[in-house]
């Protein structure tokens, strides 16, 4: 079983429309939870990280962590074609040696359409 | 700033051949990191490194081996590169104090024959 699950998609909604974006996983060692946006052909790149269950906003994205259910979930208001990519959770727990390490989901393909 | 790049952007290989994938940074950070990405499987670590001269496995580290002589660079080699090692290879670097946040580089499309 992987350590985090995440529907792979693709999702597609119109533009404007609210996207729900989610992940479970299985350890609960995990401390920060991040939302990483990859577009076509590029690398990914940080969108948003928390460490504690409840909300975070920045702009038009909120995301949510519910460490009691080990879900967390990415929410984009008024979606637009340019958020069109491919979106990846990650959470971190400590590797040996005491550093950090990232455990990716699969990802989940966003297509928002005009 | 160019952030981090990868050399070359694309290879094909054919099985048994050896080659080296490139990444540099210019962002000053300490620790560097090789993932491979492929479908459905997310982005898994192959080694990582927590300054010049040093280096660690990660989780998927047979096949490979790695190299950081200059904190800018961080090479990752193939000896024996198998179909199996069909893949995108991204490269990423992190500051020790905000780890959490990786700057990718945009990846080497690598295929084996």
């Amino acid at each position: 079983q992987k350590e985090v699950e995440q529907d792979p998609g693709p999702l597609s909604v119109p533009e404007g429309a609210i996207v729900s974006l989610n992940c479970t996983y299985s350890n609960s060692a995990f401390q920060y939870f991040m939302w990483y946006r990859q577009y076509s052909r590029k690398g990914p790149e940080l969108l948003m990280y928390t460490y504690s269950s409840g909300n975070k906003e920045d702009g038009r994205f909120t995301a949510q962590v519910d460490k009691s259910s080990k879900y967390i979930s990415l929410f984009i208001r008024d979606s637009q074609p340019s958020d069109s990519a491919t979106y990846l959770c990650a959470m971190t727990r400590v590797f040996s040696g005491g550093y950090n390490k990232l455990i990716f989901g699969a990802g989940t393909r966003l297509a928002v359409h005009p | 700033n160019a952030g981090v790049t990868q050399t070359p952007k694309f290879r094909v290989l054919k099985t048994g051949q050896s080659m080296t994938l490139l990444c540099a940074q210019d962002m000053n950070h300490e620790y560097m990191y090789w993932y491979r990405q492929d479908p459905g499987m997310g982005l898994r670590l192959i080694h990582y490194s927590v300054g010049e001269g040093t280096t660690a496995k990660g989780e998927v580290p047979d096949g490979y081996n790695v190299s950081r002589l200059k904190k800018q660079n961080f090479l990752l080699g193939l000896e024996s590169a198998a179909p199996s090692q069909t893949s995108v290879y991204f490269c990423a670097s992190a500051r020790p104090q905000t780890d959490n946040e990786q700057f990718f580089g945009p990846g080497t499309r690598l295929t084996v024959l």
